[in-house]
């Protein structure tokens, strides 16, 4: 139980592009799924919090018409990068919580890899 | 000061022996706690979570919280190469949960 799926795995895109990732739990209900970047040989960033049928709440410094957000149903959440430029390439991760208390466990997404030419 | 301190190492044990991960936390309010396990280009996979203080064993792996002291442990007993990777522990900060930087782990044949 508790498998998170992301699609795509990979992509590349020209700069000026916008690239959408989605993100599923495939066996579960996810109220809150989370999305997070990850720079070579760096940790996790929380980029900003997804809530089902509410606005994502950002971590400061992240630009929220840049990563735009949409958490439509309990098992779908998307992140598109918009007008996408190289220094946005980076290793995607989203994950869900299982459960109904904010502070459950997360479980992630084998990720998206985004370069951007 | 961080809200979640690991070393980053890299901690290298031979094949066989045990490792030990430590990660502290600022925040006396966390209650729930998590180590993650990350191959090189893969994404996090939950190894354990710890809730109370005391140990928590689950085949290798060994959890131990000390919420006094703002500390928790992984213990890997019997490491294998396959265990090597970076380790990231986790801790629930009210509603948000903040990782670590990660422990490079790497266990030598």
């Amino acid at each position: 139980g508790a498998v998170v799926s992301q699609h795509p795995s990979r992509v590349i895109c020209k700069s000026g592009t916008s690239v959408k990732i989605e993100c599923r739990s495939l066996d579960f209900q996810a109220t809150t799924m989370f999305w997070y970047r990850q720079f070579p040989k760096q940790s996790l960033m929380l980029m900003a919090t997804s809530n089902e049928g509410s606005k994502a709440t950002y971590e400061q410094g992240v630009e929220k018409d840049k990563f735009l957000i949409n958490h439509a149903s309990l098992t779908l959440s998307t992140l598109t990068v918009t007008s996408a430029h190289p220094e946005d390439s980076s290793f995607y991760i989203c994950s869900a919580e299982q459960g109904a208390i904010r502070t459950d466990t997360q479980y992630f997404g084998p990720g998206t890899r985004l370069t951007v030419l | 000061q961080k809200e979640v301190e690991q070393n980053s190492g890299p901690l290298s044990v031979p094949e066989g022996a045990i490792a030990s991960l430590n990660c502290t936390y600022s925040d006396r309010v966390s209650q729930s706690f998590f180590w993650y396990r990350q191959y090189s280009g893969k994404s996090p996979e939950l190894i354990m979570s710890i809730y109370s203080n005391g140990d928590k064993e689950d085949g290798r792996f060994t959890a131990q919280l000390n919420k006094a002291s703002q500390y928790v442990s992984l213990l890997i007993r019997d490491s294998q190469p396959s265990d090597s990777a970076t380790y990231l522990c986790a801790v629930s900060l009210g509603n948000d949960m903040r990782f670590g930087a990660g422990t490079r782990l790497t266990v030598k044949p």
